[in-house]
């Protein structure tokens, strides 16, 4: 059965303070990993997309990285604005095509 | 205007009522997906749509009914609601592939009493 986990399942920094946040996956052949963004009380918002291992993207201080197992979301020198709830998810090869499935997230607090 | 708009943004409701939450997208994407969010368990699938004729089950569907009014509209509801249904409710929609991952509402936060 495919499996997403996701650890920590909490994180706490102090402003400028760099951490990585990891997302371990089991999928019968990966068509994708995505990163998501939630804050309190509001729908995920759209982070990353990840297809082969050796990729990396990255937007301001958010860095995405991909290996064959894992996906790691680097986080350089977080500001308070960066606390949030981020979410992975994969979308395997031969399930329903587009259907994702996600962990259970990493609930991120930056404090000044 | 969102891409993706769901109302009510919150509700309250009697155990036993019948509650329907609307789901409207302007993506124009084909494909839409009904989510439920608990605090510790994330987010699990109860209902998708791969166009207006198309409805499956997700993992959690027991309770739950929905209805693909149009390409952009997708319904969900609760016969007959009970405490445990409390959540959070997101609607979703992705393109056929979904290799652009999906595009999620605001939520509905719905408390069965």
């Amino acid at each position: 059965e495919d499996q997403v986990t996701q650890s920590p399942e909490a994180l706490r920094l102090q402003e400028g303070e760099s951490s990585s946040l990891n997302c371990s996956y089991t999928v019968s052949g990966l068509r994708g990993l995505f990163w998501y963004r939630q804050d309190p009380g509001k729908g995920p918002e759209f982070l990353f997309t990840l297809y082969s291992a050796g990729e990396e993207k990255e937007k301001e201080r958010l860095k995405a990285t991909l290996t064959k197992k894992e996906s790691f979301l680097h986080i350089t020198a977080p500001k308070p604005e960066d606390s949030a709830t981020y979410l992975c998810a994969v979308q395997a090869r031969g399930s329903t095509l587009g259907r994702l499935y996600f962990g259970r997230g990493t609930q991120l607090t930056v404090w000044p | 205007d969102a891409d993706v708009t769901q109302t009510p943004r919150n509700r309250i409701t009697k155990t036993g009522k019948r509650i329907m939450l609307e789901c409207s997208q302007t993506k124009g994407h084909d494909r839409m997906y009904w989510y439920r969010q608990d605090p510790g368990l994330g987010l699990r699938l109860i209902y998708y749509s791969f166009d207006v004729k198309d409805i499956n089950k997700g993992e959690i569907s027991d309770g739950y009914s929905v209805s693909r009014q149009a390409q952009a509209k997708f319904s969900l509801s609760l016969e007959s609601a009970i405490p445990n249904q409390t959540a959070l409710y997101f609607c979703a929609t992705s393109d056929r592939t979904g290799s652009t991952g999906y595009t999620f509402g605001s939520g509905t936060r719905l408390t069965v009493v």
